[in-house]
């Protein structure tokens, strides 16, 4: 079966970088693109951008472009999500979620809680 | 890269109908046939409800069932029931990005 599992909680201050793992098993790595979104506390959900493993190709929202980076690692199935400088309005649960076709997200990680204080 | 509009809340009895809405533009909604509806229960992670406009998943119930009429697209879960209270969210590919709507809480009275 399908399964996306993300790395464990993370605590940073304002200015530090956070990298997220998200390691898939049940399928083909490359066969489908990687998509990450956030939610803040008690809001909504915010799409942040996408790598395809295949060809380690990658498009991010405006918001983020210069923040993030996507990667993968196709020898362990797993993509990574790493934003730099962080601010105290990044603090949010973060998801990776296979897309299947077009932004039919039918599998998602667990979430991973990112809280950036002082 | 603007986040698709949704009603902040919406309501219903068990066994009634509800729509809810989600408006977009000609760029996101209206110009593609992409548009997906999540479930999204307290501390879990969003569910697939809707593709491709109106396509259902495997194991979705046929009460859900959605639309798209130009810019907006629209969710009706008929045959309201209790476990339905949840936050729905849209989400539209619009070529080069992905947006979500603000979400859209469902009280079943």
């Amino acid at each position: 079966q399908v399964q996306l599992v993300q790395s464990g909680a993370e605590v940073k201050k304002p200015g530090a970088s956070v990298k997220v793992s998200c390691k898939a098993s049940g399928y083909t790595f490359t066969d489908n693109y990687i998509h990450w979104v956030r939610q803040a506390p008690g809001q909504g959900l915010e799409w942040m951008g996408w790598i395809y493993p295949n060809t380690g190709g990658t498009n991010y929202a405006q918001k983020f472009q210069g923040r993030v980076t996507m990667t993968r690692d196709t020898s362990i199935s797993t993509a990574y999500m790493e934003l730099s400088s962080l601010k105290s309005d990044d603090t949010a649960l973060y998801y990776c979620a296979r897309d299947t076709s077009m932004i039919e997200f039918g599998y998602w990680g667990q979430g991973t809680l990112v809280t950036v204080s002082s | 890269q603007s986040a698709l509009t949704q009603p902040r809340s919406v309501s219903g009895s068990p066994g009634q109908s509800v729509t809810i809405s989600c408006t977009g533009t000609s760029s996101d909604v209206g110009g593609y046939n992409y548009v997906s509806w999540y479930q999204q229960h307290p501390g879990i992670a969003p569910k697939l409800m809707i593709y491709d406009v109106s396509k259902r998943p495997s194991g979705v119930p046929d009460r859900f069932s959605g639309s798209k009429s130009g810019n907006t697209a629209s969710l009706t879960i008929s045959g309201l029931q209790a476990e339905d209270e949840a936050d729905y969210y849209c989400c539209s590919y619009a070529g080069d990005y992905t947006s979500f709507g603000g979400g859209t809480s469902l009280t079943v009275l």
